[in-house]
């Protein structure tokens, strides 16, 4: 099972930004939270990852808490084209290094003009 | 930007016959999955491969169902006796040596009548 909680829908106005939130409060210390989207049945698409610091890339920022056990993504101007599904994982690590991603419900993103 | 191929975007097949979908990962990556997402729902694991073995694979994983990277290049998913419950877009994905973010083909969407 999904190790996250997101809230299932959310609205934002075309060039506000985006705060999405995600609750993982059992996550491990070595445990990375990724965030994918998926726009209608096109295949995910990755966004951001962090472990422990803040994280900016040129789609979003990445907010950990100290304690880590919830996150935030930020799409700072959102366009239409964000309407999307965000998926907020916690990478589970396999034995031998591997690791796999556990999808859960995700929140669905609705950018409105 | 490197990609992730997927081929056929659609297959429609009879009842008990066998698939092979196909996907071309990335070529410096080396650790491949696949999901699958029945229409409506969430995303689901189904396997991992890494090695030329599988590292890791779920309940959905079963008998009916073998991976494959024969020639380097090609990471196959085949399903030797589809049943109408197997219709759902199949995801490929890989992903390079370290913490790098998945990244997913496009999808084979099969259709099971």
């Amino acid at each position: 099972d999904a190790k996250t909680t997101q809230p299932t829908s959310m609205d934002c106005a075309e060039g506000r930004a985006a705060n999405l939130p995600c609750n993982h409060s059992t996550i491990s210390g070595n445990e990375y939270v990724y965030w994918y989207r998926q726009i209608h049945s096109q295949g995910p698409q990755y966004i951001i990852h962090g472990l422990k610091n803040n994280e900016t890339n040129e789609m979003a920022s990445l907010i950990i808490t100290e304690d880590r056990k919830s996150s935030t993504l930020i799409l700072p101007h959102a366009t239409l084209r964000d309407t999307a599904v965000y998926y907020c994982i916690v990478r589970v690590p396999l034995s031998g290094g591997y690791n796999k991603l556990i999808f859960g419900a995700g929140t669905r993103l609705a950018v409105h003009p | 930007e490197p990609e992730v191929t997927q081929t056929p975007s659609h297959q429609v097949t009879q009842m008990g016959q066998e698939v092979i979908l196909r996907c071309v990962p990335i070529s410096n990556h080396l650790y491949f999955y696949w999901y699958r997402q029945i229409l409506g729902q969430k995303v689901e694991f189904l396997v991992s491969f890494y090695n030329n073995e599988i590292s890791e694979k779920s309940e959905i994983f079963d008998d009916q169902f073998s991976v494959e990277r024969p020639d380097g290049s090609n990471f196959t998913l085949k399903i030797r006796s589809t049943k109408l419950e197997d219709s759902a877009m199949y995801f490929c994905a890989s992903r390079g040596q370290g913490d790098y973010g998945y990244t997913f083909g496009s999808g084979t969407r099969l259709t099971v009548v």
